[in-house]
């Protein structure tokens, strides 16, 4: 399985401004996934973190909001830039594999819970 | 366009059986997954099915039609702490994740 980390658990920020979430894993995945999550809602995918190469974006969402960086195989970062009220989420940071995991399993980080006043 | 539909609550009582069930239209199919998640919590990965038939893990199993586009997760001897969302999710032919959108499952007493 895979252990992931996020940071910051939870923030509350000011409309404008950004914030870069964290997601650190154990070991050397090669999928690392950013989704997000609306209270009652189910996940959306934003982006597929690629390691050495610019992001993967879904319809919806775009670098310049959501830059994303992936310097190795256990790191990543989801920036939410210029931030509004409608971006309170939660984050969460996922990946697929990891050591001893099947292939097919997909864990994910605890998350980050974003307020934007 | 892709499809995943499943309940949006449903209500059992402890120690009872509770079965919830998932119809899917991707385009492609690369295995079913059911995945719980607890308010507040990410989600858990609790199965995967790529083949038709039952998979039986303890008190959890889950069942796949890929005829039918249909699956179910059972859980037996409910306890409290079963208590949450679960989510079915398909990966499609571009083994991308679609999600549903949860039922979340209550438990009485």
């Amino acid at each position: 399985s895979a252990v992931i980390s996020q940071k910051p658990s939870r923030d509350i920020c000011q409309r404008g401004t950004s914030l870069t979430i964290q997601c650190q894993v154990d070991s050397q995945v090669t999928m690392m996934f950013w989704y997000r999550q609306q209270p009652g809602q189910s996940l959306t995918l934003i982006a597929t973190a690629n390691q050495g190469s610019e992001a993967t974006y879904e319809s919806g969402f775009v670098i310049d909001k959501f830059p994303i960086s992936r310097p190795n195989l256990t790191f990543s970062t989801l920036t939410v830039s210029n931030m509004s009220p409608e971006d309170s989420s939660i984050y969460l940071c996922s990946v697929v594999g990891g050591s001893g995991g099947d292939d097919y399993e997909q864990f994910f980080g605890p998350g980050t819970r974003l307020t934007v006043l | 366009g892709q499809n995943i539909d499943q309940p949006t609550e449903m209500t059992a009582t402890e120690g009872a059986i509770v079965q919830i069930n998932c119809t899917y239209q991707t385009s492609g199919f690369n295995g079913l997954f059911w995945y719980q998640q607890h308010a507040g919590e990410a989600p858990t990965f609790l199965s995967y099915n790529v083949l038709d038939g039952l998979e039986e893990k303890g008190r959890f199993s889950s069942f796949l039609s890929r005829s039918k586009g249909y699956s179910y997760l059972l859980l037996k001897e409910l306890q409290m702490k079963d208590s949450a969302s679960y989510l079915c999710a398909v990966l499609d032919s571009n083994y991308q994740l679609i999600w549903g959108a949860g039922t979340k499952l209550i438990i009485k007493p």
